[in-house]
């Protein structure tokens, strides 16, 4: 089974408006991390945001919301007030177990804004 | 702001040819990864180091693919001989390592886009 699932093929959003990005996760360990990860066309990795498994809070970080059900085994990625510089791939990954360990990326979602 | 430094930023060869990466971590960083990928595909891990030792090389064609941190500070992923299946970006990333940080996030370098013709 995939760690990481993102099923959105590709999404528009009009700029300013927010949009929810989604991402499922399937993991057995009780302490993991999930991160968010921007990728413009330029190829850098950009972190977002990260929750933690034992986070009883949502993560925030400025126009970055991450909505974290961990029964459900989600953790969608939330853009309020869309910008033109937003447009990118956008990719949601897991880390199980210790704090250094690698990260699980999935395919990533793509993401237009339009003005 | 400090960077993950990656050389270089584009490379062609040609397949059966021998190529190298070099990538220089956020100084102060312990650990240093290598990831490949694939064009329409998240990365995935090559290679994984805490200072000079390799920690995980699982997913590594180690028939092909070399990987080095002599000194534990910056690093080569080499490819001899290069295949078309090798065409892809190739990322470093580095973090602090301390286990005990909670973010512990990784910091990505530009990359190296190679091309396998």
């Amino acid at each position: 089974a995939q760690k990481i699932t993102q099923t959105q093929p590709g999404m528009f959003v009009q700029e300013k408006e927010a949009v929810t990005l989604d991402c499922t996760y399937d993991t057995s360990d009780q302490s993991y991390g999930l991160f968010w990860y921007k990728q413009p066309s330029s190829g850098e990795m950009i972190f977002l945001i990260y929750q933690g498994s034992y986070d009883e809070q949502n993560a925030t970080e400025g126009r970055y919301s991450l909505n974290f059900q961990k029964a459900r085994k989600s953790a969608n990625l939330v853009i309020s007030a869309s910008q033109l510089g937003d447009s990118a791939m956008y990719f949601c990954a897991m880390r199980e177990g210790r704090a250094n360990s690698k990260l699980t990326f999935g395919k990533g979602i793509t993401l237009s804004v339009r003005p | 702001e400090a960077e993950v430094a990656q050389s270089p930023r584009y490379k062609i060869t040609e397949k059966s040819q021998a190529v190298a990466f070099w990538c220089d971590p956020i100084s102060g960083h312990a650990t240093l990864y290598w990831y490949r990928q694939i064009l329409g595909q998240g990365p995935e891990l090559l290679v994984q180091f805490q200072d000079e030792s390799v920690v995980d090389d699982s997913q590594l064609p180690k028939d092909r693919f070399s990987a080095e941190r002599l000194k534990g500070v910056d690093s080569t992923l080499k490819i001899q001989p290069a295949e078309l299946g090798d065409s892809a970006m190739y990322l470093c990333a580095s973090s602090s390592g301390i286990l005990t940080a909670t973010y512990n996030e990784q910091f990505f370098g530009p990359g190296t886009r190679l091309t396998v013709l």
